[in-house]
């Protein structure tokens, strides 16, 4: 079972960059990062996925360590909008295991932005 | 919008009592989730179902059942209702639902559960 651990919450300002950390030091072979953001009243959104190095989209980045037993969720420039609760998931991608374990969301880490 | 809908927005009702939460994935996706989040446990994976069968079980109590059908469309019935139950239930959809792969899910808006 890869459990995740993240911060309960970070607060920062607007226009800084914004890192959230999560530890998974049960991390296996074929295990995925995902992160997702939720606000309030609203189901989660999809922001990024990776398995190791460095993943970039539009919206964030994705920063994983050649033991891949953390990742970091970047943020650049944040906006009072970014202000959301942020999960990290680890999943498995073959028929050896995963089901429920990849589905775990927790509490996450509640991210607020202030002017 | 994800495309996700789920059926009703609000839902009101007594303890002892049952409801059926409704919700239909996206157009082409097979596989359903559904979650539960209450404001002390977090976000709770309860199922998943793919294209009509059992996937994956979470923390759901026996209380709790949920079935997708041959459209794929998928409800949630809650029975027994205890005051603990108040909470936002999620319904999510990915395009297949491998076993064990971390798809991406499009959650929908949620149902509001308050069992007075």
């Amino acid at each position: 079972l890869a459990k995740t651990t993240q911060p309960i919450s970070m607060d920062s300002y607007e226009g800084q960059e914004v890192n959230i950390t999560c530890s998974h030091n049960n991390i296996a072979t074929n295990d995925y990062i995902t992160w997702y953001q939720q606000f309030p009243s609203q189901g989660p959104r999809f922001i990024i996925q990776g398995y190791k190095t460095k993943v970039t989209n539009e919206v964030a980045s994705l920063f994983i360590p050649a033991d891949r037993k953390s990742s970091t969720l970047s943020l650049p420039r944040v906006s009072l909008s970014d202000t959301a609760v942020y999960y990290c998931l680890v999943g498995d991608l073959g028929e050896s295991g995963g089901g429920a374990d990849g589905l775990t969301f927790g509490k996450g880490t509640h991210l607020i932005i202030q002017p | 919008d994800s495309g996700v809908t789920q059926t009703p927005k609000h839902l009101i009702t007594a303890t002892g009592q049952r409801v059926t939460l409704r919700c239909s994935p996206r157009s082409g996706d097979l596989s359903v989730y559904w979650y539960q989040q209450s404001l002390d446990q977090g976000l709770q994976f309860l199922i998943q179902y793919y294209n009509g069968e059992e996937r994956a079980k979470g923390n759901i109590l026996e209380r709790f059942s949920a079935q997708q059908f041959p459209d794929l469309h998928s409800e949630l019935n809650l029975s027994s209702l205890e005051l603990g139950d108040s909470a936002l239930y999620f319904c999510a959809s990915s395009v297949l639902g491998r076993k064990g792969v971390q798809e991406t899910q499009y959650f929908g808006p949620g149902t509001r559960l308050l069992v007075l």
